[in-house]
């Protein structure tokens, strides 16, 4: 089993619709949550952290839930430059800075 | 952006070969990664380096020889690599101490293709 697993899409929407991706990870012990977003051919940037309680940036809103060990991103009223690869990403329970990456999940938004 | 830089963008070279990548990190932190991402694939963590020292070695080969002199400065060495190991070479630094430990900013990647 992967222990960080995305659905690759890709997800094709029309701009202004609402979008949300989840993934799951296999370690329980699992420490911190984030979303990276990759655009094509470049390197992977930090879009936001993951707390218990639900975050909020703008029109990007991230929930974790523990008990069932999912992770999800939730994008509002979408803009052509959302159009990229949504990174999953998790730490295990040692802070070594590892990082464990998901497949990633490509949005596509359409005029 | 110039807070990670990573040279050369583009790498190809034969299977006897030996070719070095540098990657530089202008942001002050004291943690850098070597990360390889092939197509269809989640990035792979192949070192850690936490001030200067290598704290992780994700069971990479060893045809791939890190060298980290500085805490600025991280080096991959390659030598007789295989076609499969043709992928984007991405170089991260981070502060493993304080802040948010986590938040990891990338270089942009070296291009590697072995023929």
């Amino acid at each position: 089993r992967k222990e960080v697993e995305q659905d690759p899409g890709p997800f094709n929407v029309p701009e202004g619709a609402t979008v949300a991706f989840n993934c799951t990870y296999s370690n329980s012990a699992s420490q911190s949550f984030f979303w990276y977003r990759q655009d094509c051919r470049k390197e992977p940037k930090l879009l936001m952290s993951v707390y218990s309680s639900g975050n909020e940036d703008g029109r990007f809103t991230a929930q974790l839930n523990r008990a069932s060990q999912y992770i999800s991103l939730l994008i509002r009223d979408s803009k052509l430059s959302d159009s990229a690869t949504y990174l999953c990403v998790v730490t295990p329970s040692s802070n070594t800075g590892k990082l464990i990456f998901g497949q990633g999940t490509t949005l596509q938004v359409k005029p | 952006e110039t807070g990670v830089t990573q040279t050369p963008r583009h790498l190809v070279m034969g299977m006897t070969n030996k070719k070095s990548l540098k990657c530089e990190q202008h942001l002050g932190h004291n943690a850098m990664y070597w990360y390889k991402q092939s197509a269809k694939k989640p990035l792979e963590l192949m070192f850690v380096y936490n001030f200067k020292e290598q704290t992780e070695n994700n069971s990479v080969p060893s045809r791939f020889s890190p060298e980290c002199p500085n805490s600025s400065h991280l080096f991959l060495h390659l030598h007789t690599l295989q076609p499969e190991d043709s992928a984007l070479y991405l170089c991260a630094s981070s502060h493993l101490t304080s802040g948010a430990p986590y938040e990891q900013y990338f270089g942009p990647g070296t291009r590697l293709t072995v023929t």
